[in-house]
């Protein structure tokens, strides 16, 4: 039972490349989210995607683009990798959107450990 | 924007002693959860509460719901050694879809 599964696990950029972070849920979840994770500074939301086929920005976008897949992947891109982006990111999942501020349960993975030179 | 802060933001204590985290902000929400993250995994869902003034327990921990919806706090009697952990409240606007995570608690439980 692989929930949230993340890849790489690792990766070591120097300025200027670009990456895309994959992320895969096996629950038949609707909503998929990416999150980046600073010290000091909790879970800061990149984007997400309610349902398959939408996309929306979340806190902290710049820098970033992603693509939902299918209804089971969602991939986060970083075209021009800054050293700033060197954080800790997560992919989640929730079976239904938070609309309304519902409380949705989010699955997490066990994220993507992204240093750039 | 950071809205959730949370206090405080370490804590070391001997296995046994009781101990509470907090989790304010100035903005109503609609839910909250609280999460606690191990080192080198994701975050896992402890409880959400939904309802202003709601108590919630979970074996020893005991989790509150501000009756403004504004803040909540974690208490935790009799703490062990697996309670160490990066503990993370979330709170959920009644518009739009996001959830904000709170700064975070890092929990040492001393045996």
């Amino acid at each position: 039972n692989a929930g949230v599964t993340q890849t790489p696990k690792f990766q070591v950029l120097k300025t200027g490349q670009s990456m895309t972070l994959q992320c895969a849920q096996d629950m038949n979840h609707n909503s998929m989210y990416w999150y980046r994770q600073d010290p000091g500074m909790g879970l800061r939301l990149i984007y997400y995607s309610a349902s398959e086929g939408t996309t929306d920005k979340g806190e902290v976008p710049n820098g970033y683009n992603v693509s939902r897949l299918n209804k089971r992947e969602f991939s986060l891109r970083l075209e021009s990798a800054a050293p700033s982006q060197t954080s800790v990111y997560f992919c989640a999942s929730s079976e239904r959107p938070n609309y309304g501020g519902r409380g949705q349960p989010q699955h997490f993975g066990d994220g993507t450990r992204l240093s750039i030179l | 924007t950071q809205l959730l802060e949370q206090s405080p933001q370490f804590l070391s204590i001997q296995e046994g002693e009781n101990l509470t985290v907090y989790c304010n902000s100035s903005s109503v929400f609609s839910s909250l959860q609280w999460y606690r993250q191990e080192p080198g995994e994701g975050p896992v869902l402890l409880v959400t509460v939904v309802t202003g003034g709601e108590v919630k327990k979970l074996k020893r921990l005991t989790f509150q719901f501000g009756d403004a919806r504004k803040d909540s706090s974690l208490h935790i009697t009799a703490a062990q050694p697996g309670d160490t952990g990066l503990y993370l409240c979330a709170g959920a606007p009644n518009t739009g879809n996001q959830f904000y995570f709170g700064t975070g608690t890092s929990l040492t439980v001393i045996p």
